[in-house]
Parts: C-alpha cells; sequence; structure tokens
C-alpha cells in the first residue's frame, strides 16, 4: 500500500526547458513533504519542502506545487541543466508522526545537453 | 558542514553471516534512521531511534535489529544474512522538533551471497 507514489519512472528533457516531477499521495494526515535528489553512489540530499498550508515554495530554479485538493505535488526545475541529472524522491511527513517520511519510488531524470 | 558517515561503501557477506552496519552523525542529532533502497520501491524505513537506547521499528524491521549507545552512532545489524537483504543501505538523521530534513549518509552496498 504505498501511500507517496512517483508514477513516472523516469523523464527525459532538454537543457534550458522545465522539468517536472509529479507526486501523488492518499493519506490526508500528510503535512509536510519534501523532495530529495541523489545522484548515484551518493545518499539522497535536500533539495525543497512544503508545508501543507502553502500552495507554492519557490527556491531559485526549484519550485514546489502543492494541490492538496487533488493530493498532489509537483517539482519544477526551470530552467533545467545537465547536472540536475538525478534521481528525485518525494516524501512526506504525517503530522501525528512526526519522526517518520514516506518516500515515493523516484523518478529518473536526464536533462540532455 | 554536517556530516553522516558509513561505516562502509560496499560489503559482500555470505549467507547466514552476522553483519553489522555502522553510522555516525556529528550534529548532535536526536533522531537516526536506517532505510534501504531498492529499485522501484524508493527508500523503505528498517528503524528508527529518537534518543540513546530508544528504538522503534519501521515498515520492514523483519530480519534487523538496531543499537543505540551513543547519540551520535546507530548501528544496523542483520542476525543472520540472507540474499534478500542485498541492498542499499541508507542512514539518515534529524533534529528532533519541528518539520526538519533528514540528512543522508552516503550509503553502502551490500551484497548477499
Amino acid at each position: 500500500d504505498q501511500q507517496v507514489k512517483q508514477n513516472s519512472p523516469s523523464l527525459s528533457v532538454q537543457e534550458g526547458r522545465i522539468s517536472i516531477l509529479n507526486c501523488d499521495y492518499t493519506n490526508s494526515m500528510f503535512d509536510y513533504f519534501l523532495w530529495y535528489k541523489k545522484y548515484p553512489a551518493e545518499g539522497p540530499t535536500f533539495l525543497i519542502s512544503i508545508s501543507s498550508i502553502k500552495d507554492k515554495n519557490e527556491d531559485g530554479r526549484f519550485t514546489v506545487f502543492l494541490n492538496k485538493s487533488a493530493k498532489h505535488l509537483s517539482l519544477h526545475i526551470v530552467p533545467s541543466q545537465p547536472g540536475d541529472s538525478a534521481v528525485y524522491f518525494c516524501a512526506a511527513r504525517r503530522m501525528d508522526s512526526s519522526y517518520k517520511l514516506i518516500f515515493g519510488s523516484g523518478t529518473r531524470l536526464l536533462v540532455r545537453p | 558542514d554536517v556530516k553522516v558517515t558509513q561505516s562502509s561503501r560496499y560489503l559482500v557477506k555470505r549467507t547466514g553471516e552476522k553483519v553489522f552496519l555502522e553510522c555516525v552523525q556529528d550534529m548532535d542529532h536526536e533522531n537516526m534512521f536506517w532505510y534501504r533502497q531498492d529499485p522501484g520501491l524508493g527508500l523503505r524505513l528498517i528503524y528508527f531511534s529518537y534518543d540513546v537506547k530508544m528504538k522503534e521499528k519501521g515498515d520492514i524491521p523483519e530480519g534487523y535489529s538496531v543499537s543505540r549507545e551513543k547519540k551520535e552512532r546507530f548501528s544496523l545489524i542483520l542476525e543472520s544474512a540472507s540474499t534478500n537483504q542485498t541492498s542499499m543501505y541508507l542512514c539518515a538523521s534529524d533534529a528532533l522538533a519541528g518539520h526538519n530534513e533528514q540528512f543522508f549518509g552516503p550509503g553502502t552496498r551490500l551484497t548477499v551471497l
């Protein structure tokens, strides 16, 4: 029973264009969402987060959008760069279980030069 | 510069062996976590600890145990390794209060033959 789903295992975009990575969740108790980026042979690194009281958070080229009614969040990368090529995981935290993160299965992004 | 270190990057063990994976963090974080990452499944929580000598089962604790004798160190133990425990193991830590990102170590690629 996957509570956090990333339905696209891979995505390929041209350098300079927008990358949009999607994530769906089923549990309405989630109140905080995070995106992590992972390069091969390295641990995931935190990228950006959003609280459920917001619908948008922006940090440089990265923007996360949250649609609570649809239980959907997305990560936009504009403009995409070859160095963005990595696996991206979305994660969610429950308001009643602040220790635990529930991760999606990841989307592999390839940015073509 | 925050750091989570793991004792080995690559490990090869035989079925039935006892395996110890060590994790150390230098951020004085209360919470520490052990995940495994498998293709198509994302990161799944094995165990976590919110204080010295305290531990709680995650989503897939079977076949594993943990030890936290000091705040900075969290060990994952495979009592009798099996081939289905071949995986990437990731340690993480975060601070106790509020919405905090988890910091990850570089991972240990364990192969059980």
